[in-house]
């Protein structure tokens, strides 16, 4: 099992729509999540951090964390062209003292 | 703009030359990162600095040696590297190493390798 699981996609989403990007892990030991964005060639940008379970929103984005089931999630609304990117979800992993990024899930938001 | 910035952008180098990436933050942050990504693959650990010492070392070959100055400054020394070392070098940092705070990052130099 890996540690910081994501589906690579790419996910096609319409313009307009919510876009739901997931992510699960395994140390239940965890308590810190991230969510970068990266367009390519370019570096990751932080877009979300979350600590507590529950929702936590910022503008056109939610992050919603489930510590009991090991899930964290990243909903943008009203998605736009310049979403399209791939989203890094990362844990800090608390039995190593650093965070481990997911693979990242490709989405592309048509027009 | 980032607040986290790194020189050069790009370099191009021989298997035989030194050279060095240099990092800077002015955030205050205690913990500066170097990473290594390859394309289409999340970015990879390979050192951390806590308050100016080296806390972490993923097993980096002794081709990159990291060198933290001051709280504001990193460097990556690199000398006789390999093909498969081209990559794309980012830098980040955060408030405390392990603390659980946000990694910030650089826009990263592109290493190109002949």
């Amino acid at each position: 099992q890996k540690e910081v699981e994501q589906n690579s996609g790419p996910l096609s989403v319409p313009e307009g729509a919510i876009a739901s990007l997931n992510c699960t892990y395994s140390d239940r030991g965890s308590q810190s999540f991230f969510w970068y964005r990266q367009y390519s060639g370019k570096s990751p940008e932080l877009i979300m951090f979350i600590y507590s379970n529950g929702d936590k929103e910022d503008g056109r984005f939610t992050a919603q964390l489930n510590k009991a089931s090991q899930y964290v999630s990243l909903l943008i609304r009203d998605s736009q062209p310049s979403d399209s990117a791939t989203y890094l979800c990362a844990v800090l992993y608390s039995s190593a003292s650093k965070i481990i990024f997911g693979s990242g899930t490709r989405l592309s938001i048509r027009p | 703009d980032t607040e986290v910035t790194q020189t050069p952008k790009h370099l191009v180098m021989g298997m035989t030359n030194k050279k060095s990436l240099k990092c800077e933050q002015h955030m205050g942050h205690r913990a500066m990162y170097w990473y290594k990504q390859k394309a289409k693959k999340p970015p990879e650990l390979m050192f951390v600095y806590s308050y100016e010492k080296l806390s972490i070392n993923e097993s980096v070959p002794s081709r990159f040696s990291p060198e933290c100055p001051n709280s504001s400054l990193l460097n990556l020394h690199l000398h006789a590297l390999q093909p498969e070392d081209s990559a794309l070098y980012l830098c980040a940092s955060s408030q405390e190493a392990f603390g659980g705070q946000p990694q910030h990052f650089g826009d990263g130099t592109r290493l190109s390798i002949l």
